[in-house]
């Protein structure tokens, strides 16, 4: 079973306001991910990090960002939150040796931007 | 560009009746797929995934999954639903780019009746 934490799992703020979505793991992997998932849509993947001080962009474009300071920690910041920013945020994360293509989620977090 | 197709955006079974879920990929070489299911206000749960080898393959709370390289397909089976299936199941594929990040598809959402 994954190990892979997230926090908040719910948040409601107001526009203009700076978020911070924290995303942990104990599982020492490398790789880390971050999809963004809206009501009855497929997850696209906004960011992601081969390791520590890696960050990278993903196929959807996003105002947000990332950082990679410790090898368990990913938390995706959102500068000025605003209602287009409304939806569900997961984490992953992969092992980048032996199995590095299977992917752990953790469990959302649910952002409401009024 | 890899992509998956989940024809069937809702599908409703008797507790007890089989499933089938489909799924179609677009992709050049040999893929690698997955089957994940995520219950309400939850993350993706890994059910199963295919690399190589058997075609057949086993995964959690009794699924299972077969590839077809002929027909391009991956679905998903399971021979007798119970209630606690009722969720939303979601294929994906390894994509090329992006640190292996899945290519997800629309998701199909099963409800299961008494």
């Amino acid at each position: 079973e994954a190990d892979i934490y997230q926090t908040p799992r719910y948040l409601v703020i107001g526009t203009g306001k700076k978020i911070t979505l924290e995303c942990s793991q104990t599982m020492g992997h490398d790789k880390m991910y971050w999809y963004q998932q809206d009501p009855g849509m497929e997850l696209h993947l906004i960011h992601y990090s081969y390791g520590v001080n890696s960050t990278e962009k993903g196929d959807l474009s996003s105002e947000s960002t990332v950082s990679r300071i410790r090898t368990e920690h990913f938390p995706l910041t959102l500068e000025s939150a605003r209602p287009s920013h409304t939806s569900q945020y997961l984490c992953a994360s992969s092992e980048s040796s032996g199995d590095r293509k299977t992917q752990y989620f953790g469990p959302g977090t649910r952002l409401l931007v009024l | 560009a890899q992509s998956v197709t989940q024809p069937d955006i809702h599908i409703t079974v008797s507790e007890g009746a089989s499933l089938e879920l489909r799924c179609n990929y677009s992709y050049g070489a040999t893929p690698y797929l997955f089957w994940y299911v995520q219950s309400p206000g939850q993350g993706l749960q890994l059910l199963l995934k295919y690399f190589s080898g058997d075609t057949l393959v086993q995964g959690i709370k009794g699924f299972e999954a077969e590839f077809k390289r002929s027909q391009s397909s991956f679905n998903l089976r399971k021979p007798s639903v119970h209630w606690s299936d009722a969720a939303e199941y979601f294929c994906a594929v390894v994509g090329k780019g992006s640190g292996y990040a899945l290519n997800f598809g629309k998701g199909t959402s099963l409800l299961v009746t008494p």
